[in-house]
């Protein structure tokens, strides 16, 4: 079954204990993305990655880390999680930019 | 920053009505999408129609797009109180590798 994997899906930790959250497709898409949603603000892309070992930032970058080692995960590091990092954080993938994009199932993060 | 914008934020109808919603956006675009997520789950694409494009249908959905305006439509006909769900539209800038989305819809159908 085609699908985008993250884990894990729900997560509370305390301030300055870095994390990681991981990101699968089993769809062989050049591109990813992790998006962050907040009550009011929508969906804000984080990081994308075009490819492997290609990645750039998004809208709402800072204290965010990311890598593309294998086309087929992307995970988002916390290095040093702070409480405006609660959120829900979604991963997506596609075959393009631009294309349709099939998100994960969510990963609700709390930071106390 | 926001290249979407949807309109209304909520809307609420009977079940059997049509529900339109509404995206504006500020750049050209190569196309643009249009979302649903159920509460707290992940995003499902519902349908793409491109700038050259100017309206798709998909079951009962159906969309269009007045680049002119820089405003795209989603409709729903026929509601269902499994429709409930927030929509989205999403755009690509024209310049960029970014999908940018809107803050959605709320779309309650009540029974």
């Amino acid at each position: 079954e085609a699908q985008v994997t993250q884990n894990p899906r729900y997560l509370i930790t305390v301030t300055g204990k870095k994390l990681t959250v991981t990101c699968s497709q089993n769809m062989n898409h050049e591109y990813m993305s992790w998006y962050r949603q907040d009550p009011g603000l929508g969906l804000r892309q984080i990081y994308y990655s075009m490819n492997v070992e290609v990645t750039d930032k998004g809208d709402v970058p800072e204290g965010y880390k990311v890598s593309r080692k294998e086309k087929r995960n992307f995970p988002l590091i916390l290095e040093s999680p702070s409480p405006n990092q609660t959120s829900l954080y979604f991963c997506a993938s596609s075959f393009g930019e631009w294309n349709t994009q099939y998100f994960g199932p969510g990963t609700r993060l709390t930071v106390l | 920053s926001q290249q979407g914008e949807e309109d209304p934020q909520a809307l609420s109808i009977q079940e059997g009505e049509n529900a339109t919603m509404n995206c504006s956006y500020k750049t050209s675009i190569n196309n643009l999408q249009w979302y649903r997520q159920n509460s707290g789950r992940g995003l499902v694409h519902l349908i793409l129609i491109r700038s050259n494009e100017r309206e798709k249908h998909s079951g009962r959905l159906r969309v269009t797009l007045d680049t002119s305006k820089k405003s795209s439509s989603l409709l729903i006909t026929a509601s269902r109180a499994a429709d409930t769900a927030s929509y989205f539209c999403a755009t690509d800038a024209d310049a960029g590798n970014m999908l940018t989305f809107g803050g959605g819809t709320r779309l309650m159908v009540k029974p």
